[in-house]
């Protein structure tokens, strides 16, 4: 079945770690990216990415970096830089980024700062 | 400013008491309202596309239509079981904005 594969789904990390998120999809889509959830608020926007090897900042790429070095992963590495990381992940893909279809979702990766 | 704003924050139903999510927008450009559920530690499962006014969407229980500027939910005799998060959003050009949601809690 096609779909998006994040892990790990838990993830702990220490003061002044950078930790790295998986994302991987199997749609064919050209279109990723990564919302940050936390709790009472909307989705918002860490990175996209629109192609292979090229990506933009989102509302809040602050702290954050991205590579999309194969058209079937998206990676997010969260840095030391991000003083509140402790927040839902969540990885989606579309068609391509201007289609008018809905975004896919991940079924998210839980960042706790220890 | 472009944003989502869902109402009400949480609602509590009994089971087959019917009610309404509502999901209000001043993004300009619409080029789409998304409606998802999103049960607790999981990521957001889509449910209806909206595209113009005046158009509808049916699944089960669920109804969802849209007017200029909103769009409801309709949940009818609802069961314990579509207790979630449900999250609208509006697709504008490339860039999609997140209403804060909506949790649902039908009560048997």
């Amino acid at each position: 079945d096609g779909g998006i594969t994040q892990s790990p789904k838990y993830l702990f990390r220490k003061e002044g770690q950078n930790v790295t998120l998986s994302c991987e999809q199997n749609l064919n889509h050209d279109a990723m990216y990564w919302y940050r959830q936390d709790p009472g608020q909307g989705l918002r926007l860490i990175y996209y990415s629109q192609i292979v090897n090229d990506f933009q900042k989102g509302d809040i790429a602050e702290g954050y970096s991205v590579s999309r070095e194969k058209k079937e992963s998206f990676p997010l590495t969260v840095t030391s830089a991000q003083k509140n990381p402790t927040a839902f992940y969540l990885c989606a893909s579309s068609i391509t980024s201007t289609n008018t279809g809905e975004l896919f979702f991940g079924e998210g990766s839980r960042l706790t700062v220890l | 400013e472009d944003q989502v704003t869902q109402s009400p924050e949480a609602l509590r139903l009994q089971e087959g008491e019917s009610s309404s999510l509502n999901c209000s927008y001043t993004v300009s450009g619409l080029r789409g309202l998304f409606w998802y559920r999103q049960d607790p530690g999981k990521g957001p499962e889509f449910l209806f596309t909206l595209y113009s006014a005046g158009e509808e969407k049916e699944k089960e229980r669920l109804k969802a239509t849209l007017t200029k500027k909103e769009s409801f939910l309709h949940i009818t005799a609802p069961k314990p079981e579509d207790s979630a998060t449900y999250l609208c959003a509006v697709h504008n050009f490339n860039k999609f904005y997140f209403g804060s949601g909506t949790k649902l809690n039908v009560k048997p």
